[in-house]
């Protein structure tokens, strides 16, 4: 079975800081790892991928991830975060293999609240 | 990027009826459609998927006869919300994989928020 870890609820940062947003992984084979984030009443909009190559994936709006096997994380971060970067962001995974139904999994979700 | 739309966006219905939710991919073809549940500051839970042409799959615990899903066409799937009980009201989204990209990301549609009074 697959899942995602997100270990934070909320992180707060202020404006124009770094912005880091943990996510873990486990699955069977390979993973496909995916950052989206979700404004207040609406669906969910993607970020960016991990599919293979490069373990630096750069995505919208300023954000990226690192893709870290020995430590199965896929952190997402923001060099200077703004203030319209406050929202809800959630990391997940689909297993490369296809006996896992393809379906992706998503961690709990972590708040970022950015401050002026 | 692929745009997926939801109809209505936002529904209050009586008890014991029925709310019908469409989810249109609009500028692509989704052979593969998901139906997700969010309740408040939780994370996505995902009920079915949705096949164009066959009976949807549903995860464990989802009542499909109460969850009905549809998938008529390339572009279109619908959940009906059967004899909608207040412990029904979440928000609901729905999903689209392009056609023949398996591993592609998931198009994400705006959600509709069902409250059962």
């Amino acid at each position: 079975a697959q899942s995602v870890a997100q270990p934070e609820d909320q992180v707060n940062v202020a404006e124009g800081n770094p912005l880091t947003v943990k996510c873990t992984y486990s699955v069977s084979g390979n993973p496909y790892l995916f950052w989206y984030v979700q404004y207040p009443n609406r669906g969910l909009q993607f970020l960016l991928k991990y599919i293979t190559g490069d373990n630096l994936v750069k995505g919208s709006y300023g954000f990226e991830a690192e893709f870290n096997k020995s430590q199965t994380s896929f952190h997402l971060k923001k060099p200077s975060a703004l203030v319209s970067d406050s929202a809800l962001y959630f990391c997940a995974v689909r297993d490369y293999i296809k006996a896992a139904g393809n379906k992706l999994t998503f961690g709990g979700g972590t708040r970022v609240l950015v401050k002026p | 990027g692929a745009v997926v739309s939801q109809h209505p966006s936002r529904v209050i219905c009586k008890s014991g009826t029925s709310v019908k939710i469409e989810c249109r991919s609009l500028d692509f073809q989704a052979t593969t459609m998901f139906w997700y549940r969010q309740f408040p500051k939780q994370s996505l839970m995902l009920m079915a998927t949705s096949n164009e042409g066959s009976k949807a799959t549903y995860e464990q615990g989802v009542e499909k006869d109460k969850f009905l899903i549809n998938h008529a066409s390339l572009t279109l799937s619908t959940l009906t919300v059967t004899s909608a009980h207040p412990e029904d009201s979440s928000f609901y989204i729905c999903s689209a994989r392009v056609s023949g990209q398996l591993y592609n990301e998931q198009f994400f549609g705006p959600g509709t928020r069902l409250t059962v009074l």
